[in-house]
């Protein structure tokens, strides 16, 4: 099955400053890959996503990056705000086979922004 | 209006004792899932249906049991609950046909004593 591993497991940057957080997946047939923003006390929520016929996508001040080829994909986050400390999720998913958009999930990364 | 909800968001009770968790989404999405979140943060697959039919069942312990009365609805029944119980359970829903995201619930926080 899907292994989806995420680095750092926590990541304290200033605000202002870029954060950038890795994952690598197993599975060439994932060909989905969501992240997820989860704040305290609240159900993780989708903030970008990326699929396997794209190399990168943007949104204002969050970006993906996925290299197919060594099944690896990034976030980064730009110009960070404290309102952007949370813990974050990347996941693979095979979607349209037969996981029926199971999602597997990486480890997760604290993300904490210092005013 | 809330888009998956799950009920209750808290749930304390004693080791042995039976309970259910109950999710609904409004979002006319085909499949439902529960997630289980660890001490750790880790989220991982328990179930899965589509259509009210399972389809995924992950390695789970026998003592938790889905039911889904339709497309709408997807409960969880533990029996016989013990300490290792304790968790947080998400339950989340999306649409298979589009490939689009899946939306997840508050969560209930389980607490077994």
């Amino acid at each position: 099955g899907e292994n989806v591993e995420q680095h750092p497991s926590t990541l304290s940057v200033q605000e202002g400053d870029s954060a950038v957080i890795k994952c690598t997946y197993s599975d060439s047939a994932s060909n989905y890959f969501p992240w997820y923003k989860q704040e305290l006390g609240k159900g993780p929520q989708l903030i970008i996503d990326i699929r396997s016929n794209v190399g990168e996508k943007k949104d204002q001040r969050i970006a993906v990056t996925l290299n197919k080829t060594a099944k690896h994909f990034s976030l980064h986050i730009t110009e960070t705000q404290p309102e952007d400390s949370a813990v974050y999720f990347c996941a693979a998913v095979e979607a349209g086979g037969t996981s029926y958009g199971k999602l597997t999930f990486g480890q997760g990364t604290i993300l904490t922004v210092h005013p | 209006d809330t888009a998956v909800s799950q009920t209750p968001k808290y749930l304390v009770t004693q080791m042995g004792n039976d309970k259910s968790i109950k999710c609904e989404q409004n979002l006319g999405h085909d499949t439902m899932y529960w997630y289980k979140q660890d001490s750790k943060k880790f989220l991982k697959i328990m179930f899965s249906y589509n259509n009210k039919e399972l389809i995924i069942n992950e390695t789970v312990p026998n003592r938790f049991s889905p039911k889904s009365p339709d497309k709408a609805h997807l409960n969880l029944h533990i029996n016989s609950l013990e300490l290792g119980d304790s968790a947080v359970y998400f339950c989340a829903s999306s649409l298979i046909e589009s490939n689009t995201e899946a939306f997840f619930g508050q969560g209930t926080r389980l607490t077994v004593v």
